[in-house]
């Protein structure tokens, strides 16, 4: 089935900081989302993207939808204590048989003040 | 609105019980999605309904039931629990067909089998 490679698996900053993270496919991708997930909750929706090339911000939080509809990036910019979650990336295709979002395994940001 | 309920919020079952997840959503979506999420292993879908009486299988529905007898509400069951069913188990829900504006979460349940 398809996969989503979401890197890194973990990343450990410094307040203030900025943050990249990526995630790729070997198929083609028609939405792009980014969740986060708070310890001990569910995700939340951060940012949706429709269109290749899009770049959509969120406050500090801007992502990218990659030109080859393959991959997609999230970036934080000056991280704070509460940016701590762990972050997944989710892409669907439309003309999918399920029409299922399929999710990255996340990315688990910890923030040092 | 309250969004995407789950219960119970913890639950601990001793192997071979039996258990039923509850979930519940009051935004009048059609789609309703199981997870198990895991270290390291990402949400991995585990059965989902496109609309009221219907169910379909995810990537892991082995050990799992589930229904959706009414549209605002989706059961996972598990009929025989097994250590490697502990997890946390999330919900959600969403308007369109595969959740092109995204889906909403419940907060999940975190079980444990012993």
């Amino acid at each position: 089935g398809q996969q989503l490679n979401q890197s890194p698996q973990s990343m450990f900053i410094q307040e203030g900081e900025d943050v990249s993270m990526n995630c790729t496919s070997s198929s083609i991708f028609n939405t792009w989302l980014w969740y986060k997930q708070d310890p001990g909750e569910g995700p939340v929706l951060l940012i949706a993207l429709y269109k290749a090339g899009e770049l959509t911000s969120n406050g500090r939080l801007t992502a990218q939808f990659g030109i080859t509809r393959k991959d997609s990036f999230l970036n934080i910019s000056a991280s704070i204590p509460s940016d701590v979650g762990i972050y997944f990336c989710a892409g669907l295709n439309h003309g999918g048989s399920q029409g299922n979002l399929i999710f990255g395994k996340g990315t688990k940001l910890s923030v040092k003040p | 609105n309250a969004g995407v309920t789950q219960t119970p919020k913890f639950r601990v079952l001793k192997t071979g019980q039996s258990m039923t997840l509850l979930c519940a959503q009051d935004m009048n979506h059609e789609y309703m999605y199981w997870y198990r999420q895991d270290p390291g292993m990402g949400l991995r879908l585990i059965h989902y309904s496109v609309g009221e009486g219907t169910t379909a299988k995810g990537e892991v529905p082995d050990g799992y039931n589930v229904s959706r007898l009414k549209k605002q509400n989706f059961l996972l069951g598990l009929e025989s629990a097994a250590p490697s069913q502990t997890s946390v188990y999330f919900c959600a829900s969403s308007y369109r067909a595969g959740g092109i504006n995204g889906y909403t979460f419940g907060s999940g349940t975190r079980l444990t089998v012993v």
